[in-house]
């Protein structure tokens, strides 16, 4: 079993739409990134929390580190939000495989 | 502006052939990582570092070597041990050693082996 599990692995949406996805991992952590991978293959970071809410224009991340799980919401979602995000726990350096978005006009 | 810059983007090399992939950073940090992506694969950890000249294996070292003789920059060599070494590889930078620092990114360098 991986340490950290996304879903969904691919998800389409139409414009306009609330997006989530999640990620739940099997290890003990302090604080979580989500990043966002570009279609060029570039990554940006979007987050860090290790507890609560964190907001950033339309999109929100949300973590329970007791019960292994966060979320990152999309509100309104737009095209140009179409990449693959990929959650990554800190504190043991490892990703998750990333859930591939695509959102038409 | 600060940031990480990779080069080469794109790389093709024949088989047998050691490659340098060259990582530069100007943010200060402490801390440099290389990673490995394959296709419909995560991240993988080749090596890190949270200091100067001082450096760690990941989860797939094998094949490689890193230096870090400087705090701005982390080169990374694809050896020719290295079985597939065909990938996306990500160096990345963080203001403290991996656990709760902020991740930078470069754009990546993409080798092909022939």
């Amino acid at each position: 079993k991986n340490e950290v599990e996304q879903s969904p692995q691919n998800l389409t949406a139409q414009e306009g739409e609330f997006i989530t996805i999640n990620c739940s991992y099997s290890v003990g952590i302090s604080a979580l990134h989500w990043l966002q991978q570009h279609p060029g293959g570039g990554i940006v970071s979007l987050f860090m929390l290790s507890s609560g809410k964190k907001k950033h224009g339309r999109l929100i991340a949300t973590i329970n580190i007791q019960e292994k799980h966060s979320s990152l919401h999309i509100t309104a979602s737009h095209p140009r939000d179409s990449a693959v995000y990929i959650c990554a726990p800190t504190d043991k350096l490892i990703f998750g495989t990333g859930t591939r978005l695509q959102v038409f006009p | 502006d600060g940031g990480i810059t990779q080069s080469p983007k794109y790389l093709f090399r024949k088989e047998g052939q050691n490659v340098t992939l060259s990582c530069e950073q100007n943010l200060n940090h402490d801390a440099m990582y290389w990673y490995r992506q394959d296709p419909g694969q995560g991240l993988r950890l080749i090596y890190y570092s949270q200091i100067v000249n001082d450096f760690q294996k990941g989860d797939i070292a094998e094949g490689y070597s890193v230096s870090r003789e400087k705090k701005e920059s982390f080169p990374l060599t694809v050896t020719s041990a290295q079985k597939n070494p065909t990938a996306f590889y990500l160096c990345a930078s963080s203001t403290q050693a991996g656990i709760f620092g902020e991740l930078f990114f470069g754009e990546g360098s993409r080798l092909t082996v022939l």
